[in-house]
């Protein structure tokens, strides 16, 4: 079946730093990914999509300067929390969607950030 | 707006019981629904989808949902649960294009 990775499983960081999480397709091209955020014991919330070749587009609430993402291939998407605050711990989990009309989305294992 | 709702966040049952765990959902165009299972340390997994036809769908690993327009809802069952079943279980709805809208999840505890 579809298999999408993330790296990495877990960071720790310090406040200030930035941190970056890549999502990868390994055995699809993916021209769109989805990044969410699930705070604990409540659900996944969606953060944003990411567009192969283009801009990526953030829901309402979250600010594109600090998530940054790059959807530099059909097989990756990588987001980057920059000037990283104890309020952006949480797990941070992509998806990508395979097949034309499939609507099904295959989810990554979930990065778990920590901001100290 | 859409919404998703389910309505236990944490059910416990005796392994070989039967499982009904509720959602219920609010969207003002052609529903597609889907139950998704977390386990730690894994992705989520597709557990069955609903898009159209008949309103009882079989999925992976014994489970099986009924879709209910009139009750607007979209429950997940299995007759005889395995204590390998604990873990997170996410009903969604699709919107926009290829959007998922998550409900907040019932923790399955499964006690032997």
């Amino acid at each position: 079946g579809a298999v999408v990775s993330q790296h990495p499983s877990r960071v720790i960081c310090k406040s200030g730093t930035s941190v970056k999480i890549e999502c990868r397709s390994l055995d699809f091209q993916a021209t769109t990914m989805f990044w969410y955020r699930q705070f604990p014991k409540q659900s996944l919330m969606l953060m944003a999509t990411s567009n192969e070749g283009s801009k990526a587009t953030y829901e309402q609430g979250v600010e594109k300067d600090k998530f940054l993402i790059n959807h530099a291939s059909l097989t990756l998407s990588t987001l980057t929390v920059t000037s990283a605050h104890p309020e952006d711990s949480s797990f941070y989990i992509c998806s990508a969607p395979r097949g034309g009309s499939s609507y099904e989305q295959y989810f990554g294992p979930g990065t778990r950030l920590t901001v100290t | 707006a859409q919404s998703v709702t389910q309505p236990d966040i944490h059910i416990t049952v005796s392994e070989g019981a039967s499982l009904e765990l509720r959602c219920n959902y609010s969207y003002g165009a052609t529903p597609y629904l889907f139950w998704y299972v977390q386990s730690p340390g894994q992705g989520l997994q597709l557990l069955l989808k609903y898009f159209s036809g008949d309103t009882l769908v079989q999925g992976i690993k014994g489970f099986e949902a009924e879709f209910k327009r009139s009750q607007s809802s979209f429950n997940l069952r299995k007759p005889s649960v395995h204590w390998s079943d604990a873990a997170e279980y996410f009903c969604a709805l699709r919107t926009g294009a290829n959007n998922l809208f998550f409900g907040t999840g019932t923790r399955l505890t499964v006690i032997p």
